[in-house]
C-alpha cells in the first residue's frame, strides 16, 4: 500500500528566505508527483507534475525535484513571499488504477 | 472555461439524515474522483471513474457511501445515515484522462459536511 509522508506538518519562515518541502513514498512504482496547493477554505491548485521519467520542473519561483529509487521529492520555494502561505500537499499515482495518494500536506507561514 | 463546481458549499445535517453531494467536472474530462478530508488530516481517497469503465470504489468508508456517475459527467455521492465521523470536506476532481498519463488534476471547492 502506498504511503506519502510530508515532515514537518508546519514551517513557519521569515519572508525572502529560500525554503525546501520534504516528501517521501514508499513504494517507488509511479507514474507520477505533484504539488499541490490547499489555501483555508478552498480546494487544491495543482503547482508542478513530474513524471516518473523526469527528475525535475520548474515554475516560477518553485522547482520541483524527484528521486524516484529513493522514493523522495522536495518542492524548493525561492525568495518566499507572505502570498507563499498556505499548505503544500505531495501525492503520488500508482497502482493498477492509477490512484492518487495523498500526504498531509505542509502549512507553510511566511512572515512578513 | 468553467472549473470544476461543487454543490452544496456547506450543508449541516442531523444524525441519521442522508445527504448527497454533487460534482460537475470540467466538460470533456473523462477520469473523476472524490477524496475526504477531514480536520488535521490529509486527503482520503474515496471513488474514482474513469469513462465507461467500472468505477474503483475500494476506497469508500462503508455500505453507507454510495456514488454514480450519469452520462459520463455529473457524479452524485451519497452518504446515508450520517454519522459524526463524517464531517469533513468532499472534494471532487477530474482529469482529462487517467492521471498516471501525466495530466493535471483539477479539484472542486469541496463540500462542507457538518453532522449534528
Amino acid at each position: 500500500k502506498q504511503e506519502v509522508t510530508q515532515i514537518p506538518a508546519a514551517l513557519s519562515v521569515p519572508e525572502g528566505e529560500n525554503l525546501v518541502l520534504n516528501c517521501s513514498f514508499t513504494d517507488s512504482a509511479i507514474y507520477n508527483l505533484q504539488w499541490f496547493r490547499q489555501d483555508p477554505g478552498k480546494g487544491l491548485t495543482s503547482l508542478l507534475l513530474i513524471q516518473s521519467s523526469q527528475r525535475e520542473q520548474t515554475s516560477g519561483r518553485l522547482n520541483a525535484s524527484l528521486d524516484k529509487s529513493s522514493g523522495r521529492s522536495t518542492l524548493y520555494i525561492a525568495a518566499s513571499q507572505p502570498g507563499d502561505s498556505a499548505t503544500y500537499l505531495c501525492a503520488v499515482t500508482s497502482g493498477a488504477n492509477s490512484k492518487l495518494t495523498f500526504g498531509k500536506g505542509i502549512t507553510l507561514s511566511v512572515r512578513p | 472555461g468553467a472549473g470544476v463546481s461543487q454543490s452544496p458549499s456547506n450543508k449541516v445535517t442531523e444524525k441519521g439524515k442522508d445527504v448527497e453531494l454533487r460534482c460537475d467536472p470540467i466538460s470533456g474530462h473523462t477520469a473523476l474522483y472524490w477524496y475526504r478530508q477531514s480536520l488535521g488530516q490529509g486527503l482520503e481517497f474515496l471513488i474514482y471513474f474513469q469513462g465507461n469503465s467500472a468505477p474503483d470504489k475500494s476506497g469508500l468508508p462503508s455500505d453507507r457511501f454510495s456514488a454514480e456517475r450519469t452520462g459520463g459527467s455529473v457524479s452524485t455521492l451519497t452518504i446515508q445515515r450520517t454519522q459524526q465521523e463524517d464531517s469533513a470536506v468532499y472534494l471532487c476532481a477530474s482529469s482529462p484522462r487517467q492521471s498516471f498519463s501525466g495530466n493535471t488534476i483539477y479539484f472542486g471547492e469541496g463540500s462542507w459536511l457538518t453532522v449534528v
